[in-house]
């Protein structure tokens, strides 16, 4: 099993510009999340999806969009983006199933916006 | 609302040392308690997981963690540090609900 994987690993935008990141996971499991990374500052939950066709609002969803139409992928959308969503973005899934909502965690795309 | 606690953003130990790192949850319900690890240029990597069984739960690379509820504290330990143990700890608490809070972070640096 690969696991959570994220594409690309890598991204330079100019501001204004839009792109989506990639999640996709081969475990089955029917959560996703978008996290991002800012130093000092933890994780911060950006949106999230508990199944197929349904996604929820974060911590931080402004600026970003979200869809996942296929149970295994969750992308994540800047439409117009900027210096301040200079970051490092995670996806993450859990299977509830399990009974304790542990999440496991894709390696991550680091975004910079000039 | 839950929330979690890490004291110290940076803590320093000497290669060999006891490692001590604390996490403090607030959580109106039991709650299920994790940490995980982030070493350099890397997603999260789950250390260990306290889901109200044990109390002292063991986890990867000889860490362990104690849950105490009259302190509502998770802490995190290992005996004696090594140097491939300089990353990044995440304490988090899930409220067991289908999102986790996550602390800010503690980086461990250590010290030959």
């Amino acid at each position: 099993n690969a696991g959570v994987t994220q594409t690309p690993k890598f991204r330079v935008l100019k501001t204004g510009q839009s792109m989506t990141l990639l999640c996709a996971q081969d475990m089955n499991h029917e959560y996703m999340y978008w996290y991002r990374q800012d130093p000092g500052m933890g994780l911060r939950l950006i949106h999230y999806s508990v199944g197929e066709g349904t996604t929820a609002k974060g911590e931080v969803p402004d600026g970003y969009n979200v869809s996942r139409l296929k149970k295994q992928n969750f992308l994540l959308g800047l439409e117009s983006a900027a210096p301040s969503q200079t970051s490092v973005y995670f996806c993450a899934s859990s299977y509830p199933g399990l009974g304790d909502y542990e999440q496991f965690f894709g390696p991550g795309t680091r975004l910079t916006v000039l | 609302a839950q929330s979690v606690t890490q004291l110290g953003s940076h803590v320093s130990v000497s290669e060999g040392a006891l490692v001590l790192l604390r996490c403090n949850y607030s959580s109106s319900v039991p709650p299920y308690l994790f940490w995980y690890v982030q070493y350099p240029n890397q997603g999260l990597q789950l250390l260990l997981k306290y889901t109200s069984a044990a109390t002292l739960v063991k986890g990867i690379n000889g860490f362990e963690a104690e849950f105490k509820k009259s302190e509502t504290s998770f802490h995190l330990t290992k005996p004696s540090a090594h140097m491939s143990d300089a990353a990044e700890y995440f304490c988090a608490v899930s409220l067991r609900d289908d999102k986790i809070i996550f602390g800010k972070g503690t980086r461990l640096h250590i010290l030959p």
